[in-house]
């Protein structure tokens, strides 16, 4: 079955900080990779996504390439801000299922501070 | 536009009770799909509408149910509630729930079983 796993949190960084959150996965198929961010007392908001390999999603200086030898779509910015802090979720679909359903990662929260 | 809406915001259950919940999509949108959020599990689908029909169900017990309206709205019910259904429910739209569409997440309702 297809799975997500992301780097556990939380990640704490200074403003300004260089950021990486990890996310690999196992999936039948060729899915199609999202990263989606949720603000506290908030619902998910799609940051950016990828469909097929070497693909780069970007978005609010947030990057992730899909990387097919790796099974992996590492989101990273350069230099974070105090918005930023949420929590971030890798998350996939595949064309098996070929419908909106997304399989997550646990999420990681990103704590940047002043 | 209206973004997706989800009532109501918070609600407070005791074991054995049922529980209804609404969503309605964003104006437009076909496909409506559940989530459960629980800190332990992270993200995990529940089922998706499409034109009044579940096109697809996650692996959950026949306790959860739900169904969608001529107008896309959607309701999920929840019987015989147990105090692992603790959770945030989460709606997502989209415009006919194709695998690459964005998805559209409404603020959530987050369900207490006591």
């Amino acid at each position: 079955g297809n799975s997500v796993t992301q780097m556990e949190g939380p990640v704490t960084l200074s403003e300004e900080a260089f950021l990486t959150i990890n996310c690999t996965y196992t999936a039948t198929g060729y899915p199609s990779l999202f990263w989606y961010v949720q603000y506290p007392g908030e619902g998910l908001q799609l940051l950016l996504k990828a469909t097929k390999a070497d693909d780069k999603g970007s978005n609010k200086g947030f990057e992730a390439t899909y990387r097919k030898e790796t099974t992996s779509f590492h989101l990273e910015k350069g230099s974070v801000q105090v918005s930023d802090s949420a929590v971030y979720f890798c998350a996939l679909t595949s064309t098996n299922s070929g419908y909106s359903t997304l399989t997550f990662g646990k999420g990681t929260m990103l704590l940047v501070s002043p | 536009k209206a973004g997706v809406t989800q009532t109501p915001r918070y609600l407070i259950k005791t074991r054995g009770q049922q529980v209804t919940l609404s969503c309605s999509p964003i104006s437009g949108h076909r496909s409506v799909s559940w989530y459960q959020q629980t800190p332990g599990q992270g993200l995990q689908f529940l089922f998706e509408y499409f034109s009044e029909t579940q096109r697809n169900k996650g692996n959950f017990p026949g306790r959860f149910s739900g169904r969608q309206f001529s107008n896309s709205r959607s309701e999920m019910n929840v019987s015989t509630l147990e105090l692992g259904d603790s959770a945030l429910y989460l709606c997502a739209s989209s415009l006919v729930g194709g695998e690459n569409e964005k998805l559209f997440f409404g603020s959530g309702t987050q369900l207490s079983v006591l």
